[in-house]
């Protein structure tokens, strides 16, 4: 399964600010999402990195606020902007090829882990 | 799934003994499910995951259980031991039209007593 690094691995952020956190895998992937979890909490799913065009946002988020940029099949940026503590947060990306060609599931980076203050 | 916050369920168990995690899914649409383990720290790790058209499936100390008819999955872990301390998730994933969604479980934490 492939191998994620995702950077920086944590930040602290004065509000009103954005962050833009990388997503490198090593090798060429179809899929790659980006999750929000609260410490403590499960993951919920802010969106899916589409190579080559916008991304797909689940209910609640915003391109505005959470840009995702995917130019190639190994990497896929997200900035949190204009910043709030309501952000803070870890942010994780997973990445993976489709459940319906491969038997692998998906796996995850490290996280970031920002705070805002 | 929902969060239940910082009072996550917690299953102790005793070093040695089998392990079952229980975990709900909310969409019968669902086809494909993913088992994850996290450790404090770290992202989530890939454990076992099974296709809605099968039963089952077993791993290394793994197996994974699925029952459609009433929308629910198990994670049972023969011979735990205190490397698998750690909260442990349950994914379902569906297709819609602009893409795949995945819901995570709210998480149970894992407590192996030596």
């Amino acid at each position: 399964s492939a191998v994620i690094s995702q950077k920086p691995s944590r930040d602290i952020c004065q509000r009103g600010t954005s962050l833009t956190i990388q997503c490198q895998v090593d090798s060429q992937v179809t899929m790659m999402f980006w999750y929000r979890q609260q410490p403590g909490q499960s993951l919920t799913l802010i969106a899916t990195a589409n190579q080559g065009s916008e991304a797909t946002y689940e209910s609640g988020f915003v391109i505005d606020k959470f840009p995702i940029s995917r130019p190639n099949l190994t990497f896929s940026t997200l900035t949190v902007s204009n910043m709030s503590p309501e952000d803070s947060s870890i942010y994780l990306c997973s990445a993976g090829d489709s459940a319906y060609s491969k038997t692998y599931g998906y796996t995850f980076g490290s996280g970031t882990r920002l705070t805002v203050v | 799934g929902e969060s239940v916050g910082l009072h996550l369920p917690t299953l102790s168990v005793q070093e040695g003994d089998n392990s079952i995690i229980n975990c709900a899914y909310s969409n019968s649409a669902s086809d494909y499910f993913i088992w994850y383990k996290q450790e404090s720290g770290k992202g989530p790790q890939f454990i076992i995951d099974i296709r809605s058209n099968m039963d089952k499936r077993q791993g290394q100390r793994v197996t994974v259980l699925l029952n459609k008819t009433v929308k629910h999955l198990s994670l049972q872990i023969a011979a735990t031991q205190p490397g698998d301390s750690a909260v442990y998730f349950c994914a379902e994933t569906w297709l819609h039209n602009y893409g795949q969604n995945f819901v995570f479980g709210p998480g149970t934490r894992l407590s192996v007593l030596p």
